[in-house]
């Protein structure tokens, strides 16, 4: 079955750097992927759709400038979390679609940690 | 309002026992229906997936269910086991949408 690799799967980091987050379709090519945001104990947030080769499209009240997201091939989509602050402290998903697959295959996620 | 409802927001059961998590939706037109389970800090994983056309699927101890006339469906786990602790989780999509909707989960706890 289709298989999305997302890495790291968890990342500590210094306020103010940058961290880059790979997600990847391993067995399929990928044309919409999606980037989640995850509180504890709550329902994924999303914050972006990406079809390959074009910009991102992003969910009102997230900041674009932000959270940096590429899909430059079909089977690959990174979200770069830019000047990391505490608050962007979280657990971030991808997931990955096409037109034959009707649902979404999702990465196991990324466990981002700024100190 | 979401336009996916799951209920009850949160089960505790005990090992071995049967419960049933329900999703109701108002997306329309209708594509498909997914149930996931998502363990504490790891992606969802896909349990079944039902178009407009199918009532009933299984994938061993998870049968799911679907009434697209009433917008319905629900989501039965039999004989359950300690791993069965987890948020599920039902999506729906749109036809000619590739955007999902979420429905907030339920999280199931399953005590021995």
């Amino acid at each position: 079955g289709a298989v999305v690799s997302q890495h790291p799967s968890w990342v500590i980091c210094k306020s103010g750097t940058s961290v880059k987050i790979e997600c990847r379709s391993l067995d399929f090519q990928a044309t919409t992927m999606f980037w989640y945001r995850q509180f504890p104990k709550q329902s994924l947030m999303l914050m972006a759709t990406s079809n390959e080769g074009s910009k991102a499209t992003y969910e009102q009240g997230v900041e674009k400038d932000k959270f940096l997201i590429n899909h430059a091939s079909l089977t690959l989509s990174t979200l770069t979390v830019t000047s990391a602050h505490p608050e962007d402290s979280s657990f971030y998903i991808c997931s990955a679609t096409t037109q034959e697959a009707g649902g979404y295959t999702f990465g196991s996620g990324t466990r981002l940690t700024v100190v | 309002k979401n336009q996916v409802e799951q209920s009850p927001q949160s089960l505790i059961i005990l090992e071995g026992k049967n419960c049933t998590l329900q999703c109701n939706y108002t997306v329309s037109p209708f594509s498909n229906l997914r149930w996931y389970k998502q363990d504490t800090g790891r992606g969802p994983v896909s349990l079944t997936i039902m178009t407009f056309s199918e009532n009933t699927k299984s994938n061993g101890r998870y049968t799911a269910t679907l009434d697209a006339d009433t917008k319905q469906s629900s989501l039965h786990i039999t004989a359950s086991q300690l791993s069965d602790s987890a948020s599920y989780i039902c999506v729906v999509r749109k036809r000619g949408s590739y955007i999902p909707t979420f429905g907030r989960g339920t999280s199931l706890i399953v005590h021995p």
